[in-house]
């Protein structure tokens, strides 16, 4: 079965631009959730989806968004780019509940000058 | 709230040398507990999980922990590491029963010297 997959694998943007990122998740997951890596804040809860519906969210201001599509693939947003979202942004998907292990994808690793 | 903390930034150890990685975690129920390793660049892999049970899980690559909860740990051991060994350690607890999926320590990066 194939793992979660992610694209693009890198990204340049500028401040000011936007940018949308991919997750593909395990055949079968129906959960995605979305996490900021930085080495300043470490590892952080962006969102999670669930059946097109947003679950849960962290502490992350309104220019963060995302959305889940009907084949629970989903997508990420970051509109109006600071230089401080430069991070790598994990995906990571699972079958339905809470208590369900998390799967990771590789990251797209997104660099704002 | 919950939290995990991983006292030890950064360990060193020699090829063949047995290996423990602490990690501690702040929890108000039984909590799920996950140490996932992150190699340069990529993403995260799952070592392991406790649920309940058996409080001394196995992983993959060798790894197991023991579940402790008198003292709110989940160790991570290895009886001999690898150079491949070499990455970053993340203890993780989930749910938390409020917005965060995962709570993850700060990890602890591993260097193996030959």
């Amino acid at each position: 079965k194939a793992g979660v997959t992610q694209t693009p694998r890198y990204l340049i943007k500028t401040r000011g631009q936007q940018v949308t990122l991919s997750c593909s998740p395990i055949s079968g997951h129906r959960s995605v959730s979305w996490y900021q890596q930085t080495p300043g804040q470490g590892l952080q809860f962006l969102f999670e989806y669930f059946s097109e519906t947003q679950r849960n969210k962290g502490n992350f201001p309104g220019r963060f968004s995302g959305r889940q599509f009907s084949n629970s693939r989903s997508e990420m947003n970051v509109s109006t780019l600071e230089l401080g979202d430069s991070a790598l942004y994990l995906c990571a998907s699972s079958l339905v509940a809470d208590t369900d292990t998390q799967y990771f994808g590789p990251g797209t690793r997104l660099t704002v000058l | 709230a919950q939290s995990v903390t991983q006292p030890d930034i950064h360990i060193t150890v020699s090829e063949g040398a047995s290996l423990e990685l602490r990690c501690n975690y702040s929890y108000g129920a039984t909590p799920y507990l996950f140490w996932y390793v992150q190699s340069p660049g990529q993403g995260l892999q799952l070592l392991l999980k406790y649920f309940s049970g058996d409080t001394l899980v196995q992983g993959i690559k060798g790894f197991e922990a023991e579940f402790k909860r008198s003292q709110s740990s989940f160790n991570l051991r290895k009886p001999s590491v690898h150079w491949s060994d070499a990455a970053e350690y993340f203890c993780a607890v989930g749910p938390t029963g409020g917005n965060e999926k995962l709570t993850f320590g700060t990890g602890t990066r591993l260097t193996i010297i030959p």
